[in-house]
């Protein structure tokens, strides 16, 4: 069985671009989630999407946006990006909602700002 | 708001020797408590899980944890450290949604082993 996908796996954006990242979930997964993990703040939760539809939304600002598609491949997009926006982004998904579904993790998208 | 601390950003051991990861956490209810492992330039793969029952669980890799509701705590053991252990481990607790998401994590102890 394939585990998550995250594409690409390396990007290198200037200040001011837009990006977009990608994520595959596990065969028959409906929960699609994304983190950020940078060495200062760890690994901070940016939002869910279960069936198409954003469930959970972490404390990030309007910049961060992400959608999930009827396959429940989920893409996640930052605009006018930053400095510190600068990280490893990991995308995760389960098969249902709720904390005791197991989430699987994909190797992450390192983007870096420049 | 719900927290999960882990005391030691850094800690090296001998290959063969014990080790103990701690794990602290800050929540209302019986909590779902995690450990991942991290090796350079991956993801987070998950080494177990409590949710309910008997305290002691085991993982993968000959990893164990016990959770101690008195204490707040679920650590991390494995009797033997091998070299391929070399990782950053994340202990988090599972919530039901909000603006924290499913999964609160740690900072990380980052592990190193000594041949």
């Amino acid at each position: 069985k394939a585990g998550v996908t995250q594409t690409p796996r390396y990007l290198i954006k200037t200040r001011g671009q837009q990006v977009t990242l990608s994520c595959s979930p596990i065969s028959g997964h409906r929960s699609v989630s994304w983190y950020q993990q940078t060495p200062g703040q760890g690994l901070q939760f940016l939002f869910e999407y279960f069936s198409e539809t954003q469930r959970n939304k972490g404390n990030f600002p309007g910049r961060f946006s992400g959608r999930q598609f009827s396959n429940s491949r989920s893409e996640m997009n930052v605009s006018t990006l930053e400095l510190g926006d600068s990280a490893l982004y990991l995308c995760a998904s389960k098969r249902q909602q709720g904390p005791y579904n197991e989430q699987f993790f994909g190797p992450g998208t390192r983007l870096t700002v420049l | 708001a719900q927290s999960v601390t882990q005391p030691d950003i850094h800690i090296t051991v001998s290959e063969g020797a014990s080790l103990e990861l701690r794990c602290n956490y800050s929540y209302g209810a019986t909590p779902y408590l995690f450990w991942y492992v991290q090796s350079p330039g991956q993801g987070l793969q998950l080494l177990l899980k409590y949710f309910s029952g008997d305290t002691l669980v085991q993982g993968i890799k000959g990893f164990e944890a016990e959770f101690k509701r008195s204490q707040s705590s679920f650590n991390l053991r494995k009797p033997s450290v091998h070299w391929s252990d070399a990782a950053e481990y994340f202990c988090a607790v599972g919530l039901y949604g909000g603006s924290q998401g499913n999964l609160i994590f740690g900072k990380g102890t980052k592990l190193s082993v000594k041949p």
